[in-house]
């Protein structure tokens, strides 16, 4: 069946440097991909998606593209603030879903010091 | 304008206890879903409605989970015979209709229901 595997945390990182999540994905077809964000105490919430390969997401700095020959959507952020520290989770929907189920990875906790 | 809320946002139950979990999603979602997430992992589909039709509940884990959205707004989870593994926090989300021809509508998620069972 389809998943996502996202590289095992915690990341910790100074403010201002760059910041890669690995996402690397199984399914069939024609995906779409997306990057949620749990803040601590708050709810998850979309941060940015692509469709379709070579799509590239962005939001709030951050950055993503849709890789199919090596099956990732690895995120990116070229300087970190504290107030990036949260949850990332990478996630899919299969192609064909009529649903629009998400598949997630197990998340990346991403903590930023000053 | 309101998000989606869920109540309670806490419960603890004794093994074997039934429990009923509260979703109310953003006002005219027509789509309504329910993810179930372990402490330290990344939420797990349960089930899917669209409007008062449940259309997916491949992901209910057992026959003592059974979901509801009888006027196709609130839902309401329900766990019955509670067991320790059922510990977890259960997100409800809602789009609106989950599906165009050409992309999948953003899911908004509630803060989720952290239950455990002891």
């Amino acid at each position: 069946g389809d998943s996502v595997t996202q590289m095992e945390g915690p990341v910790t990182l100074s403010e201002e440097a760059f910041l890669t999540i690995n996402c690397t994905y199984t399914a069939t077809g024609y995906p779409s991909l997306f990057w949620y964000v749990q803040y601590p105490g708050e709810g998850l919430q979309l941060l940015l998606k692509a469709t379709k390969a070579d799509d590239k997401g962005s939001n709030k700095g951050f950055e993503a593209t849709y890789r199919k020959e090596t099956t990732s959507f690895h995120l990116e952020k070229g300087s970190v603030q504290v107030s990036d520290s949260a949850v990332y989770f990478c996630a899919l929907i299969h192609g064909s879903s009529n649903t629009g189920k998400l598949i997630f990875g197990q998340g990346t906790t991403l903590q930023v010091k000053p | 304008g309101a998000g989606v809320s869920q109540s309670p946002r806490y419960k603890v139950a004794k093994r074997g206890q039934d429990v009923a979990l509260r979703c109310d999603p953003i006002s005219g979602h027509v789509s309504l879903f329910w993810y179930q997430q372990a402490l330290g992992q990344g939420p797990e589909f349960l089930t899917y409605f669209q409007n008062e039709a449940q259309l997916d509940k491949s992901g209910l884990p057992s026959d003592r989970f059974f979901a509801e959205r009888p006027e196709g707004s609130v839902s309401t989870l329900k766990i019955q015979r509670t067991q320790q593994e059922d510990s977890a926090v259960y997100l409800c989300a809602s789009s609106q209709i989950a599906r165009t021809a050409t992309y999948y509508n953003e899911q908004f998620f509630g803060p989720g229901t952290r239950l455990t069972v002891l």
